[in-house]
């Protein structure tokens, strides 16, 4: 199985500011890596996939990156806004079983 | 607009089976991949199986292999997942989640539904 490992585990900022999510495959998964939103008692919805393609109605604060080796992904979300309070996930969709980061939990001050 | 509607959850004792179903509509179901995804109650997201467009083609998660079975009735726009010899450790909430293809080629999970609660316990 392909091993997730997402980090910071939580972290804590101001409304107005920047915050970059990282998460490591243990596979190249060539791109296949999605980013999730989930806030409290709701499902999760899609972010950014393919690294880096923003989702219909996703805003342009939410933006994702990948590194040249296959391996190294971020997402990073400016300007941040009371809404963006949630916990985020990776997810590589390179070949199953499809495996999930642990999760970050974003808190807005 | 895509809607997914899971049913079927509930309390149930170690050892005993349940069935869950999820009613889509909004799109062509028989034309996409459909998976459940599970939530154990604080923790994260664990994939459980998929079934693409078409149904002889299916993966399962080691966890649940040989215990669940995922099937779909493309007539009924509905999908199921049978979940046999549950365990504690099956307790989680189930999403019905619809994928992006109807096979697995970038792949996301762009529709979820709001899941059912399922908790084995004694």
């Amino acid at each position: 199985d392909i091993q997730m490992t997402q980090s910071p585990s939580s972290l804590s900022a101001p409304v107005g500011d920047r915050v970059t999510i990282t998460c490591r495959t243990s596979y190249d998964v060539a791109r296949h890596l999605n980013w999730y939103q989930q806030t409290p008692g709701r499902a999760p919805k899609v972010l950014i996939y393919a690294a880096s393609t923003l989702q219909s109605g996703v805003p342009s604060r939410f933006s994702g990156g990948a590194s040249g080796s296959g391996t190294d992904f971020t997402l990073t979300i400016s300007n941040l806004q009371p809404e963006d309070s949630a916990t985020y996930f990776c997810q590589q969709s390179y070949r199953v079983p499809y495996t999930f980061g642990q999760g970050t939990k974003l808190e807005i001050k | 607009q895509v809607q997914l509607v899971e049913s079927g959850g509930g309390v149930v004792q170690p050892g005993r089976s349940l069935r869950l179903s999820c009613a889509a509509s909004g799109f062509m179901f028989s034309s996409f991949g459909m998976h459940w995804v599970r939530q154990a109650p604080g923790k994260g997201l664990e994939w459980v199986a998929v079934t693409w467009y078409d149904e002889n083609w299916k993966s399962y998660a080691d966890s649940v292999k040989g215990r669940f079975t995922i099937s779909r009735d493309d007539s009924k726009n509905t999908l199921y997942l049978d979940m046999n010899r549950l365990g504690v450790e099956d307790t989680a909430v189930y999403y019905c989640v619809k994928d992006s293809h109807a096979v697995p080629d970038r792949t996301r999970f762009d529709f979820w539904g709001p899941g059912t609660l399922v908790t084995v316990a004694s």
